[in-house]
């Protein structure tokens, strides 16, 4: 099974930082890679996908990048409502896996 | 609009048997692969199936093998999950969710998700 690795597991900063989440997996992955966000009692919601395509919708401060085993996810100017949990998962290969999470708190 | 609408959760006995349902509306059911993901509480998400459109591939997590049974019915716009021989460890938020294609690139993402249906696993 492809194991991925989130870093940091929690972030603490402050509106208008740029935000660096990284993603490590166990295997090659090519660009099979989706990045969510999820808050409070809500269901997660793509933002990335391929590893740096933005999904529809989602505001470009948002940004993937990466292949094979190691992919980030940058915000280039936090938002109040950014203030959130990022999981990373694997679609390369079943069983597909999410990362542990990454907890974007307010400093 | 898309909608999935997950039901069936509650409170059950360790060793006792639960069935999910993910009603969909708002596409075409019968051409997306489906999904269920869960989430204990206070933790991170967790795939646990997938089943193809027309329901020839069945993966699962290897935690769930052999106790989930992941099942659709195109007809009725459904998706299901048997759970048997429920465990503690198996309390959470149990999501459904489509995987989308990318119509250039083709890469695969969860876009749509339901609003979850919680299953307490408790004595």
């Amino acid at each position: 099974d492809i194991q991925l690795t989130q870093s940091p597991s929690f972030l603490s900063a402050s509106v208008g930082d740029r935000v660096t989440i990284t993603c490590r997996a166990s295997q090659v992955i090519s660009s099979y890679l989706a990045w969510y966000q999820q808050k409070s009692g809500k269901a997660p919601k793509v933002l990335i996908y391929a590893a740096s395509s933005l999904q529809s919708g989602v505001p470009s401060r948002f940004s993937g990048s990466g292949s094979g085993t190691e992919f980030t996810l940058t915000i280039s100017s936090l938002q109040p409502e950014d203030f959130a949990i990022y999981y990373c998962q694997q679609l390369n290969s079943y069983p597909l896996t999410f990362g542990g999470g990454t907890k974007v708190e307010t400093k | 609009e898309v909608q999935l609408v997950e039901s069936g959760g509650g409170l059950v006995k360790p060793g006792e048997s639960l069935r999910l349902s993910c009603a969909a509306s708002g596409f075409s059911f019968n051409t997306y692969t489906m999904n269920w993901v869960r989430q204990a509480p206070g933790k991170g998400l967790e795939w646990v199936s997938s089943i193809s459109s027309g329901g020839s591939y069945i993966y699962y997590a290897d935690s769930m093998k052999g106790r989930f049974t992941i099942s659709r019915d195109n007809a009725k716009n459904s998706l299901y999950l048997q759970m048997n021989n429920l465990i503690v460890e198996d309390t959470a938020v149990y999501y459904c969710a489509t995987i989308d294609y990318d119509i250039l690139i083709g890469y695969p993402r969860f876009v749509y998700w339901g609003q979850g249906t919680l299953v307490t696993v408790s004595s």
